[in-house]
């Protein structure tokens, strides 16, 4: 059973608008939820993480958003840019002696000029 | 199995010292992480090894701060002339194939507590 879901595969933005990645998660354990960035033929990028014990974390043009009652993130990215455009991962981990960081499936963000 | 190993567990060390970590990933496991998680600052990632390269070194937060990875095994981060911020868990993952072309699970190891006086 998948731990951590990325139920859109693709997303479509006009730049200078927001772009909004959703995840959802089913264990309530997890210590820390992180946002990678991939590009094509490239390795993924770290973008931002968000501790389980807050509900908002900001960095630039990007804030994510925790949820824990509804077991939900969302990576915000406003203004949108065309540079922007890559596939979007969220993960989660649970800390400790053999700590896990387990990844969603992806979303595909294109964001057009 | 065995999983990931950091050593030392725990490391104080005066300003202005040098320090080394290690980390002992999953035999087999051909990638390599390293964060660090500071108090009220989250998890931040430091530093991604396949195999022995380092394609992202994005978040390593200044020159002083290196790592290198030999034989695709035993990876060590180094801190010189530590500061007081530089105080963390340092936290270091495998992965098997490592983060190209598809996502997989890491495991992490328990982290070498840092604290610089």
């Amino acid at each position: 059973d998948q731990q951590v879901k990325q139920n859109s595969p693709s997303l479509s933005v006009q730049e200078g608008r927001i772009s909004i990645l959703n995840c959802d998660y089913t264990n309530s354990m997890f210590d820390y939820f992180l946002w990678y960035k991939k590009y094509p033929a490239e390795g993924p990028t770290f973008l931002i993480s968000i501790s389980s014990i807050k509900d908002k974390n900001e960095d630039g043009r990007f804030t994510v958003f925790l949820n824990k009652s509804a077991k939900h993130l969302s990576l915000h990215i406003v203004p949108s840019q065309p540079g922007d455009s890559a596939v979007y991962f969220c993960a989660a981990l649970i800390l400790g002696s053999q700590g896990n960081l387990i990844f969603g499936k992806g979303t595909k963000l294109s964001v057009k000029p | 199995g065995a999983g990931v190993s950091q050593s030392p567990s725990n490391k104080v060390t005066e300003k202005g010292k040098d320090v080394e970590l290690r980390c002992d990933p999953i035999s087999g496991h051909t990638a390599l992480y390293w964060y660090r998680q500071s108090l009220g600052q989250g998890l931040e990632f430091l530093i991604y090894f396949q195999g022995n390269s380092a394609p992202d070194k994005s978040g390593l937060p200044s020159d002083r701060f290196s790592a290198e990875r030999t034989g695709g095994s035993v990876s060590t981060l180094t801190i010189q002339r530590t500061q007081q911020e530089d105080s963390a868990v340092y936290l270091c993952a495998s992965s098997l194939a490592g983060l190209l072309g598809r996502q997989e699970t890491q495991y992490f190891g328990p982290g070498t507590r840092l604290l610089v006086l």
